[in-house]
């Protein structure tokens, strides 16, 4: 079956650290790869995407992402975390080709922020 | 360009009431979808539309239903609500193909059953 696992629940890190959050999928074809984030109370922004390619993406707000075929992963990273980060983070696949109506979200990774 | 347009943002239900929650795209997208979202488990496709007429299910469509009568509007019904279906639910929309196409996401509307 299909399906993506988000393994940290809960991340705190430092303002100005590095972050990494960990995505794995599972997933019988080549897969179309996402980041989203939701910041309280509001919908889901898309961060980066993965098709085909570079396997190291770009993304907005300083977030890059690499997949990882052998490993099935896709993590997420920033070299430096700022407060404004602070949000819920949503790893999620999508069947190659197309069809963005029917994604596999992960359960999603909370990340605080310290002074 | 308003977007992905969800009405209204919160509600409060009694059991077995009935309600439709609304969700309204103005880019043109084929795609439409539904999600909801609970604490620890993500988002979960309910129902999802390809294009003006043509819906289908998703992961967890039990006691809802949908309709597709123009492309803009994909609105949500729950026939008789149950506290179980107390969540926040999100509308996406996206076009129906191409590298590179992704989903839009509103801003969601929160349900509480009671």
């Amino acid at each position: 079956a299909q399906s993506v696992t988000q393994p940290d629940i809960h991340i705190t890190v430092s303002e100005g650290a590095s972050l990494e959050l960990r995505c794995n999928y599972s997933y019988g074809a080549t897969p179309y790869l996402f980041w989203y984030v939701q910041s309280p109370g509001q919908g889901l922004q898309l961060l980066l995407k993965y098709f085909s390619g570079d396997t190291l993406v770009q993304g907005i707000k300083g977030f890059e992402a690499e997949f990882k075929r052998s490993q099935s992963s896709f993590n997420l990273r920033k070299p430096s975390v700022h407060w404004s980060d602070a949000a819920e983070y949503f790893c999620a696949v999508g069947p190659y080709g197309g069809a963005t109506n029917k994604l596999i979200f992960g359960t999603g990774t909370l990340l605080a922020v310290q002074p | 360009n308003a977007g992905v347009t969800q009405t209204p943002k919160f509600q409060v239900l009694k059991t077995g009431q009935s309600m439709t929650l609304q969700c309204a795209q103005d880019m043109n997208h084929e795609y439409m979808s539904w999600y909801r979202q609970d604490p620890g488990m993500g988002l979960r496709l309910i129902h999802y539309s390809v294009g003006a007429g043509i819906t289908d299910q998703g992961e967890v469509p039990n006691g809802y239903n949908v309709s597709r009568s123009t492309t803009e509007d994909f609105p949500l019904r729950l026939l008789s609500a149950a506290p179980s279906q107390t969540s926040v639910y999100f509308c996406a929309s996206s076009y129906d193909r191409g590298v590179g196409t992704e989903a839009f996401f509103g801003q969601g509307t929160r349900l509480t059953v009671v």
